[in-house]
């Protein structure tokens, strides 16, 4: 009964290839996020949706597009692959008035970009 | 602006021994609150202990505990006899509460290693 759940693990692909990373959550939460992680694990805030409404969309290129179908699913889709998005993409969720609105955090999905 | 700061980028300690890694915030807001994730080897983010601005005594997890010191906005992680699995990246994070995004401001982390 995994909390957070993404897929795929990893994710392998060219340059120039569109790829989308799957997000569900079975906590009832009605935030989710999406996290980028660089080689340096520093963690970068991309997007978080609130009962599907967008509400952090930090700066990045418009490539990425996060998709909430319902409260439990957030996924991200990105167009034409560059080498520069290789990294841990992570996603999260949370309940605004629940122990603080802590995050929960799926496993990551290593993304590796040839 | 707020802001996250981890001074130790790496630290090694000798397993059963007491580990404290440093976090200090920077906010200008009164209600707030503060989080420590683990990120083992294997890469998942654990969610760790929390504390809030207003919480009168220090939050305590198990072997984990938070130094908690308003005035110098420290908000130090406090391991006590420390574990080979103790071994792991830890973030220090930060959410204000009048931010109606949720967002979490994030320090660098500190890289964890006990020593057998």
């Amino acid at each position: 009964d995994t909390a957070v759940s993404q897929t795929p693990k990893y994710l392998v692909t060219q340059m120039g290839n569109d790829k989308s990373i799957k997000c569900e959550q079975n906590l009832g939460h009605d935030t989710m996020y999406w996290y980028k992680q660089d080689s340096k694990k520093f963690l970068k805030i991309m997007f978080s949706y609130n009962n599907k409404e967008l509400i952090i969309n930090e700066t990045v290129p418009n490539r990425f597009s996060p998709k909430s179908p319902d409260k439990a699913h957030l996924n991200l889709h990105i167009n034409s692959l560059e080498l520069g998005d290789s990294a841990v993409y992570f996603c999260a969720s949370s309940q605004a008035r629940v122990s603080a609105g802590t995050q929960y955090f799926g496993p990551g999905t290593r993304l590796t970009v040839l | 602006a707020q802001k996250i700061t981890q001074t130790q980028p790496g630290m090694f300690v000798q397993e059963k021994e007491a580990v404290t890694l440093d976090c200090t915030y920077d906010t200008s807001d009164q209600s707030y609150g503060l989080f420590w994730y683990k990120q083992p080897s294997s890469g998942e983010m654990i969610f760790l202990i929390y504390q809030g601005s207003y919480d009168e005594q220090n939050a305590t997890e198990g072997r984990y505990s938070l130094n908690f010191q308003k005035a110098r906005k420290s908000a130090n992680l406090v391991i006590s006899a420390s574990q080979l699995g103790d071994s792991a990246m830890y973030f220090c994070a930060m959410r204000d509460f009048m931010d109606s995004n949720y967002q979490l401001i994030w320090g660098a982390g500190t890289k964890l290693i006990i020593k057998p």
